[in-house]
């Protein structure tokens, strides 16, 4: 299975705190994508960072991409209830556009 | 931005029926479309990637013949479910990337698939 990890598997947070997430993959990479889903809905994607970088910023997000470490991780600054959802990483190993998704973090803010 | 629909959103069919899901790239073209299921609380999972006028590629324990995808179109894939049984009730979720940028992936809504 192509498929990464995720930890946490669920957080729970205050309102102003920041959230982690971390996402471990097993191949090389193009670029790694996080995505989040609230429940039961679709998936936006959040931001994508390529595999030459180590670091992206996006409003409240920040990215950063160990390759040699085949890790990622997610920071949320300042968290807020909306941020409530579930977070997934996903990875492209074959340069084909077929996404193989972490095992997802469930994020909780509690207002 | 790039927007992908699904249709139906939800859908409830008894077992044994079969079930067709459309997935449509509303505002871009698309030779490739993907489709992933997903289990309550659980990631998604690549099922196939359906090209535009070929044959469909499925990822390893799918069964092509259990689920049928056709890309009639650059802006429609379908799948449709055969001969469902309860546990093929799952969140069933296209997505597509447009031909020039060919990395942002847009997903679409989901459908819901429950089989009594």
């Amino acid at each position: 299975s192509q498929q990464g990890e995720e930890d946490p598997q669920a957080l729970s947070i205050q309102e102003g705190e920041n959230a982690t997430m971390n996402c471990s993959y097993k191949t090389s990479i193009n670029n790694l994508q996080w995505y989040r889903q609230n429940s039961g809905r679709g998936l936006v994607h959040l931001i994508l960072i390529r595999s030459n970088e180590r670091e992206k910023h996006s409003g409240r997000l920040r990215v950063t991409l160990d390759t040699s470490k085949k890790s990622s991780s997610l920071l949320i600054t300042a968290s807020r209830a909306a941020d409530t959802a579930s977070y997934f990483c996903a990875t492209d190993p074959f340069g084909g556009n077929q996404f193989y998704f972490g095992t997802g973090t469930s994020l909780t803010v509690i207002p | 931005g790039a927007v992908v629909s699904q249709h139906p959103s939800r859908v409830i069919c008894k077992s044994g029926t079969s079930v067709k899901i459309e997935c449509r790239s509303l505002d871009f073209q698309a030779t490739t479309m993907f489709w992933y299921r997903q289990f309550p609380k659980q990631s998604l999972m690549l099922m196939a990637t359906s090209n535009e006028g070929s044959k469909a590629t499925y990822e390893q324990g799918v069964e092509k013949d259990k689920f049928l995808i056709n890309h009639a179109s650059l802006t429609l894939s379908t799948l449709t479910v055969t001969s469902a049984h309860p546990e093929d009730s799952s969140f069933y979720i296209c997505s597509a990337s447009p031909l020039a940028t060919g990395y942002e992936q847009y997903f679409g809504p989901g459908t819901r698939l429950t089989v009594t």
